[in-house]
């Protein structure tokens, strides 16, 4: 049963537009969500999070937005470059043991468009 | 860069062999992970470390031990290779558990023929 899930395998967006990119959740233990972008033969990049507690988080051209009631959170890429051609991945963080537990989408690729 | 390098970057090997991938990290970070990425998964957590010699199972930790005998190392044994454990699998680091950022390491490739 995934519990964090991204429906959507494949987004192409022209250079310039916004990007939105989203993920769905179904454990409401989850008390902090990040998005990590990732090009082929590379480990994930961190790219932003977002607690639990808020509803929005903006750093530069990233935001991401948390809709708690619908489980439900989003990143929005604006303006999109050719640079952030990559697979996205949300994921989803449960502490154990003071660890944290990362359940990650299944990633969307983003293709950005001249 | 968080300082973590993987061993080796590549590998093939056969069934039924035993397999052992190293993290390495520069920073004395308590927290460390081993995932594995596959097709329609994402990445899934098989084991986790929170201090030297304290470890445990992740989502899919079958056919999988992990060691940490120093903070800098953190060892995944693959104990008798199945064409299933074929996959590219990462490490990862945090500094505080909790609500933080994990920082993933370059990944071993990783083919079970």
């Amino acid at each position: 049963d995934q519990q964090v899930k991204q429906n959507s395998p494949s987004l192409s967006v022209q250079e310039g537009r916004i990007s939105i990119l989203n993920c769905d959740y179904t454990n409401s233990m989850f008390d902090y969500f990040l998005w990590y972008k990732k090009y082929p033969a590379e480990g994930p990049t961190f790219l932003i999070s977002i607690s639990s507690i808020k509803d929005k988080n903006e750093d530069g051209r990233f935001t991401v937005f948390l809709n708690k009631s619908a489980k439900h959170l989003s990143l929005h890429i604006v303006p999109s470059q050719p640079g952030d051609s990559a697979v996205y991945f949300c994921a989803a963080s449960e502490g154990i043991q003071g660890a944290q537990k990362l359940v990650f989408g299944q990633g969307t690729r983003l293709t950005i468009n001249p | 860069d968080a300082g973590i390098t993987q061993s080796p970057r590549h590998k093939v090997t056969e069934t039924g062999t035993p397999v052992t991938l190293r993290c390495h990290q520069t920073e004395n970070h308590r927290y460390m992970y081993w995932y594995r990425q596959d097709p329609g998964h994402g990445l899934r957590l098989i084991h986790y470390s929170y201090g030297v010699k304290d470890t445990d199972k992740g989502e899919v930790s079958d056919g999988y031990s992990v060691s940490r005998s120093k903070t800098e190392d953190f060892l995944l044994t693959l104990e008798s290779a199945t064409s299933s454990q074929t996959s590219v699998y990462f490490c990862a680091i945090s500094v505080h558990g909790g609500q933080e950022t994990q920082y993933f390491g370059p990944g071993t490739r990783l083919l079970v023929l």
